[in-house]
């Protein structure tokens, strides 16, 4: 079964503490990216990375880490310094570089909540 | 800059009847348009796309947009609506110079029984 799953569904942080997001995809596709949906906001961009032990930040990428070690997994750390985390993380894919009108894919989501 | 314009944070329409939700973007390049589609607490699915060609193009779940270069506009359009289609809509450019998506700020579309 393809696609691309986000884990976990929901997830409660304390404050001061890191978390980490997991997305794994087994579409073979090349790029992956991370987004924070705030309401009445639309998407925002986090980071992106095109190819394996690459990636490029986007336009709101301070307070958050990411690695690309494999193809088939993009995770999301949320450290300390992101000074209100809360939001619903997505994670999407495209199939190549996406340089081209690809279609980006988007797993089911994270709602992270600071308590 | 390149930006997203979607000019209706919600759209309220009885049952049956049609619904255009408006797009509006602004790029100094060409673009690829996007219209994608996210039900409550739920990941984005695609409805259609703009790449070339005919500048009417069709989606699933009848949906359908229409490419406007000179208005810069990719409105969304469905002849008549149904509950099931209560769900948040957004309107999404990508300058064929550029990696990134960009993004409306979406538009809930609330169905009236």
């Amino acid at each position: 079964d393809g696609g691309i799953t986000q884990s976990p569904k929901y997830l409660f942080r304390k404050e001061g503490q890191n978390v980490t997001l997991s997305c794994e995809q087994n579409l073979n596709h090349d790029a992956m990216y991370w987004y924070r949906q705030d309401p009445g906001q639309g998407l925002r961009l986090i980071y992106y990375s095109q190819i394996v032990n690459d990636f490029q930040k986007g336009d709101i990428a301070e307070g958050y880490s990411v690695s690309r070690e494999k193809k088939e997994s993009f995770p999301l750390t949320v450290t300390s310094a992101q000074k209100n985390p809360t939001a619903f993380y997505l994670c999407a894919t495209a199939p190549y570089k996406a340089m081209r009108g690809d279609t980006q894919y988007f797993g089911p989501g994270t709602r992270l909540t600071v308590l | 800059a390149q930006s997203v314009t979607q000019l209706d944070s919600q759209v309220p329409v009885f049952e049956e009847a049609p619904v255009e939700l408006r797009c509006n973007y602004s790029s100094s390049v060409s673009v690829y348009l996007f219209w994608y589609v996210q039900y409550p607490n739920q990941g984005l699915q695609l409805l259609l796309k703009y790449l070339s060609g005919s500048t009417l193009v069709k989606g699933i779940n009848g949906f359908e947009a229409e490419f406007n270069k000179s208005q810069t506009s990719f409105h969304l359009r469905k002849p008549s609506v149904h509950i099931s289609d209560t769900a948040e809509y957004f309107c999404a450019v990508k300058p064929s110079s550029n990696y990134q998506l960009i993004w409306g700020a979406g538009t809930k579309l609330i169905i009236k029984p």
